[in-house]
């Protein structure tokens, strides 16, 4: 069981380039999850997913995109990198939203700066 | 909107010694609570899960409550250890939302040898 995957661990990004964070899951989680973490800051959900076809932006959607064409992926696009998006971003998966299958599992993150 | 608050950010222990870690929110209306640790450069790890309807769960040394009256929890840690030292994040689930979940900023002990 290898849990939440996270691709790539790190890059690096020029101004105006555009990228994939890519985020698989085997746990046949329904729910997904997009995060950014910086320094000093709370995680903030980017996008999240109920189940396959289904996304809905969360606190800081700019700048980003998301789709879940099967249960186990979710990808992230950044379109036109920004400085500002120079972060640390995690996936994360939880079979439901409720009780103790609502237990949120995360990926190892991928680093991101923009330069 | 939920405010989840960890005090102290930072904390420092010696090796052996008992310590508790706090997460206080704002808004008592919550489906659970979880407790994560992060290391270094790492992804999150889950430590315990809390549901609303529970007082407390045990995991090793680690002990986590809950007073969903008074917006608190705190996470117990017993005889500390170097392996110990790390960022502790509480997130709390509010009913309201399938955007619903919220978390503190962290606390970061470090266990002196």
């Amino acid at each position: 069981n290898a849990g939440v995957t996270q691709t790539p661990k790190f890059r690096i990004l020029k101004i105006g380039q555009s990228m994939t964070l890519q985020c698989t899951q085997d746990m046949n989680h329904n729910y997904m999850y997009w995060y950014r973490q910086d320094p000093g800051m709370g995680l903030k959900l980017i996008y999240y997913s109920v189940g396959a076809g289904i996304t809905d932006k969360g606190e800081v959607p700019n700048g980003y995109n998301v789709s879940r064409s099967t249960t186990e992926d979710f990808p992230l696009r950044l379109e036109l990198a920004a400085p500002s998006q120079t972060s640390v971003y995690f996936c994360a998966s939880s079979y439901s939203s409720t009780g103790v299958t609502g237990e949120l599992f995360f990926g190892e993150g991928s680093r991101l700066t923009v330069l | 909107k939920q405010e989840v608050t960890q005090i102290p950010a930072a904390l420092s222990v010696p090796e052996g010694e008992n310590l508790v870690l706090n997460c206080s929110f704002t808004d008592s209306a919550i489906y659970n609570l979880q407790w994560f640790r992060q290391d270094p450069g790492k992804g999150l790890t889950s430590l315990l899960l809390i549901q609303s309807s529970q007082r407390e769960q045990t995991s090793g040394r680690l002990n986590a409550s809950l007073d969903k009256s008074s917006g608190r929890s705190t996470l117990y840690i017993a005889a500390s250890q170097p392996g110990d030292s790390a960022t502790y994040l509480c997130a709390v689930r509010k009913k309201t939302g399938a955007n619903n979940l919220f978390f503190g900023t962290g606390t970061r002990l470090t266990v002196i040898p």
